[in-house]
Protein backbone atom coordinates (compact mmCIF):
# COMPACT_ATOMS: atom_id res chain seq x y z
CA UNK A 1 0.00 0.00 0.00
CA UNK A 2 1.12 3.24 0.07
CA UNK A 3 3.36 4.64 2.72
CA UNK A 4 3.69 8.23 3.74
CA UNK A 5 4.12 10.89 1.31
CA UNK A 6 5.23 14.92 1.47
CA UNK A 7 5.56 17.66 -0.82
CA UNK A 8 7.05 19.29 -1.50
CA UNK A 9 10.11 17.13 -2.10
CA UNK A 10 12.15 20.49 -2.42
CA UNK A 11 11.91 23.99 -0.97
CA UNK A 12 14.09 26.68 -1.63
CA UNK A 13 13.05 29.82 -0.15
CA UNK A 14 14.38 33.28 0.93
CA UNK A 15 15.20 34.57 4.13
CA UNK A 16 12.02 36.22 5.87
CA UNK A 17 9.67 34.55 3.60
CA UNK A 18 6.95 31.69 5.11
CA UNK A 19 6.39 28.20 4.13
CA UNK A 20 4.06 25.32 4.43
CA UNK A 21 5.18 21.43 4.32
CA UNK A 22 2.70 18.87 4.23
CA UNK A 23 3.08 15.54 5.01
CA UNK A 24 -0.50 12.75 4.05
CA UNK A 25 0.21 9.90 6.89
CA UNK A 26 -0.44 6.33 5.61
CA UNK A 27 -4.40 5.57 5.06
CA UNK A 28 -6.00 4.67 8.99
CA UNK A 29 -2.24 5.64 11.01
CA UNK A 30 -3.53 7.98 13.80
CA UNK A 31 -0.49 8.99 15.21
CA UNK A 32 1.46 11.28 13.56
CA UNK A 33 5.20 12.62 13.81
CA UNK A 34 7.23 15.66 12.61
CA UNK A 35 11.11 15.53 13.49
CA UNK A 36 13.78 17.66 11.51
CA UNK A 37 17.12 16.62 10.15
CA UNK A 38 19.85 18.99 9.90
CA UNK A 39 23.79 19.00 9.91
CA UNK A 40 24.25 20.48 13.28
CA UNK A 41 21.51 19.24 15.46
CA UNK A 42 20.72 15.34 13.76
CA UNK A 43 17.27 14.02 13.99
CA UNK A 44 14.81 15.90 16.32
CA UNK A 45 11.26 15.62 17.64
CA UNK A 46 9.19 19.11 16.45
CA UNK A 47 5.65 17.92 17.31
CA UNK A 48 3.08 14.74 17.66
CA UNK A 49 -0.53 14.57 16.91
CA UNK A 50 -3.09 11.74 17.77
CA UNK A 51 -6.26 11.74 16.18
CA UNK A 52 -8.11 15.09 17.17
CA UNK A 53 -6.45 15.17 20.16
CA UNK A 54 -4.25 18.41 20.87
CA UNK A 55 -0.76 18.30 19.59
CA UNK A 56 2.85 17.90 21.74
CA UNK A 57 4.56 20.51 20.90
CA UNK A 58 7.26 20.48 23.29
CA UNK A 59 10.07 20.22 20.09
CA UNK A 60 8.87 22.92 18.30
CA UNK A 61 11.93 25.37 18.29
CA UNK A 62 10.16 28.37 18.52
CA UNK A 63 6.83 30.27 17.81
CA UNK A 64 8.49 30.51 14.06
CA UNK A 65 6.75 27.06 14.19
CA UNK A 66 3.47 25.70 13.74
CA UNK A 67 1.67 22.38 12.75
CA UNK A 68 -1.82 21.56 12.07
CA UNK A 69 -3.70 18.15 10.67
CA UNK A 70 -6.89 18.24 9.29
CA UNK A 71 -9.52 15.66 9.96
CA UNK A 72 -7.33 13.47 11.67
CA UNK A 73 -5.29 12.99 8.78
CA UNK A 74 -3.45 15.33 6.45
CA UNK A 75 -0.51 17.61 8.47
CA UNK A 76 0.86 21.09 7.38
CA UNK A 77 3.84 22.18 8.78
CA UNK A 78 4.30 25.99 8.60
CA UNK A 79 7.27 27.89 9.19
CA UNK A 80 6.81 31.49 9.42
CA UNK A 81 9.57 34.48 8.72
CA UNK A 82 12.01 31.68 7.88
CA UNK A 83 15.84 31.86 8.83
CA UNK A 84 18.87 30.32 7.20
CA UNK A 85 19.12 27.98 10.16
CA UNK A 86 15.75 26.29 9.37
CA UNK A 87 17.64 24.72 6.45
CA UNK A 88 16.96 20.96 7.00
CA UNK A 89 15.26 17.68 6.17
CA UNK A 90 11.15 17.56 7.51
CA UNK A 91 10.68 14.45 8.00
CA UNK A 92 7.28 13.23 9.21
CA UNK A 93 6.37 10.02 10.50
CA UNK A 94 2.86 8.18 11.01
CA UNK A 95 1.78 5.01 13.19
CA UNK A 96 -0.95 2.96 13.46
CA UNK A 97 -2.36 4.07 16.76
CA UNK A 98 -1.57 5.95 20.04
CA UNK A 99 1.44 3.79 22.35
CA UNK A 100 5.07 3.44 22.38
CA UNK A 101 5.80 0.53 20.86
CA UNK A 102 4.29 0.70 17.80
CA UNK A 103 6.63 1.05 14.49
CA UNK A 104 6.91 4.87 13.22
CA UNK A 105 7.06 4.78 9.32
CA UNK A 106 8.96 7.80 7.73
CA UNK A 107 8.15 9.75 4.78
CA UNK A 108 11.18 10.47 2.25
CA UNK A 109 11.22 14.28 3.89
CA UNK A 110 10.76 17.61 2.54
CA UNK A 111 14.74 19.45 2.19
CA UNK A 112 14.09 22.88 2.69
CA UNK A 113 16.71 25.49 1.75
CA UNK A 114 17.06 28.85 3.16
CA UNK A 115 19.03 31.37 0.94
CA UNK B 1 16.34 13.88 29.21
CA UNK B 2 17.66 10.72 27.20
CA UNK B 3 20.73 11.22 24.77
CA UNK B 4 22.44 9.22 22.32
CA UNK B 5 25.53 8.76 21.74
CA UNK B 6 27.15 7.32 18.02
CA UNK B 7 30.74 7.43 18.44
CA UNK B 8 31.41 6.23 14.24
CA UNK B 9 30.22 8.96 12.41
CA UNK B 10 31.62 6.40 9.18
CA UNK B 11 32.58 2.98 8.82
CA UNK B 12 34.18 1.50 5.96
CA UNK B 13 34.09 -2.10 5.45
CA UNK B 14 34.52 -4.97 3.22
CA UNK B 15 31.74 -7.04 1.69
CA UNK B 16 31.61 -9.84 3.98
CA UNK B 17 33.94 -8.91 6.91
CA UNK B 18 31.88 -8.38 10.00
CA UNK B 19 30.98 -4.97 11.25
CA UNK B 20 29.80 -3.49 15.06
CA UNK B 21 28.19 -0.03 14.68
CA UNK B 22 27.91 1.00 18.58
CA UNK B 23 25.30 2.85 20.40
CA UNK B 24 25.26 4.29 23.88
CA UNK B 25 22.29 6.25 25.67
CA UNK B 26 21.77 7.56 28.62
CA UNK B 27 18.74 8.19 30.90
CA UNK B 28 17.04 8.32 34.07
CA UNK B 29 13.95 5.97 32.91
CA UNK B 30 13.21 2.93 31.13
CA UNK B 31 13.78 3.35 27.20
CA UNK B 32 13.23 1.55 24.29
CA UNK B 33 15.63 0.93 21.87
CA UNK B 34 15.39 1.56 18.24
CA UNK B 35 17.62 0.84 15.37
CA UNK B 36 16.40 2.47 11.95
CA UNK B 37 18.11 2.28 8.60
CA UNK B 38 18.26 5.01 5.84
CA UNK B 39 19.15 3.95 2.28
CA UNK B 40 20.84 6.28 -0.52
CA UNK B 41 17.54 8.65 -1.61
CA UNK B 42 15.02 6.37 0.52
CA UNK B 43 13.44 7.51 4.06
CA UNK B 44 14.35 6.38 7.13
CA UNK B 45 13.11 2.33 7.86
CA UNK B 46 12.93 0.59 11.37
CA UNK B 47 15.66 -2.11 11.32
CA UNK B 48 15.14 -3.52 14.72
CA UNK B 49 13.52 -2.70 18.38
CA UNK B 50 13.95 -3.68 21.63
CA UNK B 51 10.92 -3.35 23.83
CA UNK B 52 11.23 -5.77 26.36
CA UNK B 53 12.23 -9.57 26.65
CA UNK B 54 15.02 -11.49 25.23
CA UNK B 55 17.84 -8.76 25.34
CA UNK B 56 18.80 -10.12 21.28
CA UNK B 57 17.07 -9.10 18.79
CA UNK B 58 17.22 -9.81 15.66
CA UNK B 59 16.31 -7.72 12.05
CA UNK B 60 14.79 -9.89 8.63
CA UNK B 61 18.21 -9.11 7.03
CA UNK B 62 20.77 -10.55 9.45
CA UNK B 63 21.28 -7.38 11.92
CA UNK B 64 21.25 -7.93 15.34
CA UNK B 65 21.55 -5.95 18.24
CA UNK B 66 21.90 -6.50 22.03
CA UNK B 67 20.50 -4.43 24.84
CA UNK B 68 23.38 -4.10 27.49
CA UNK B 69 21.87 -1.76 30.42
CA UNK B 70 24.48 -1.95 32.84
CA UNK B 71 26.66 -0.57 30.09
CA UNK B 72 23.64 1.57 28.29
CA UNK B 73 24.60 0.09 24.96
CA UNK B 74 22.29 -1.57 22.24
CA UNK B 75 25.03 -2.17 19.85
CA UNK B 76 24.20 -3.39 16.30
CA UNK B 77 26.06 -5.87 14.49
CA UNK B 78 26.30 -8.53 11.29
CA UNK B 79 28.78 -11.31 10.77
CA UNK B 80 28.72 -11.10 7.37
CA UNK B 81 27.99 -7.37 5.16
CA UNK B 82 26.78 -6.81 1.78
CA UNK B 83 27.36 -3.90 -0.59
CA UNK B 84 23.91 -3.84 -0.27
CA UNK B 85 23.85 -2.95 3.83
CA UNK B 86 25.82 0.64 2.58
CA UNK B 87 23.71 3.09 4.51
CA UNK B 88 23.13 5.53 7.27
CA UNK B 89 21.98 4.29 10.78
CA UNK B 90 20.29 5.46 13.59
CA UNK B 91 20.40 4.69 16.99
CA UNK B 92 17.20 5.98 18.75
CA UNK B 93 15.53 5.58 21.82
CA UNK B 94 12.34 6.16 23.45
CA UNK B 95 10.96 7.08 27.25
CA UNK B 96 8.11 3.80 28.31
CA UNK B 97 6.13 5.83 30.66
CA UNK B 98 5.48 8.79 28.38
CA UNK B 99 1.71 9.22 25.97
CA UNK B 100 3.41 8.47 22.50
CA UNK B 101 6.62 7.40 21.26
CA UNK B 102 8.89 10.25 21.17
CA UNK B 103 12.15 9.03 19.28
CA UNK B 104 15.40 10.54 20.50
CA UNK B 105 18.04 9.99 17.86
CA UNK B 106 21.97 9.83 17.80
CA UNK B 107 23.57 11.21 14.98
CA UNK B 108 23.63 8.72 13.12
CA UNK B 109 26.60 6.26 11.08
CA UNK B 110 27.44 5.75 7.76
CA UNK B 111 28.38 2.04 6.62
CA UNK B 112 30.18 2.38 3.51
CA UNK B 113 31.05 -1.25 2.45
CA UNK B 114 32.96 -1.93 -0.63
CA UNK B 115 34.25 -4.96 -2.71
Amino acid sequence: GAGVSQSPSNKVTEKGKDVELRCDPISGHTALYWYRQSLGQGLEFLIYFQGNSAPDKSGLPSDRFSAERTGGSVSTLTIQRTQQEDSAVYLCASSPKRGTTDTQYFGPGTRLTVL
Amino acid sequence: AQSVTQLDSQVPVFEEAPVELRCNYSSSVSVYLFWYVQYPNQGLQLLLKYLSGSTLVESINGFEAEFNKSQTSFHLRKPSVHISDTAEYFCAVSEVNTGFQKLVFGTGTRLLVSP
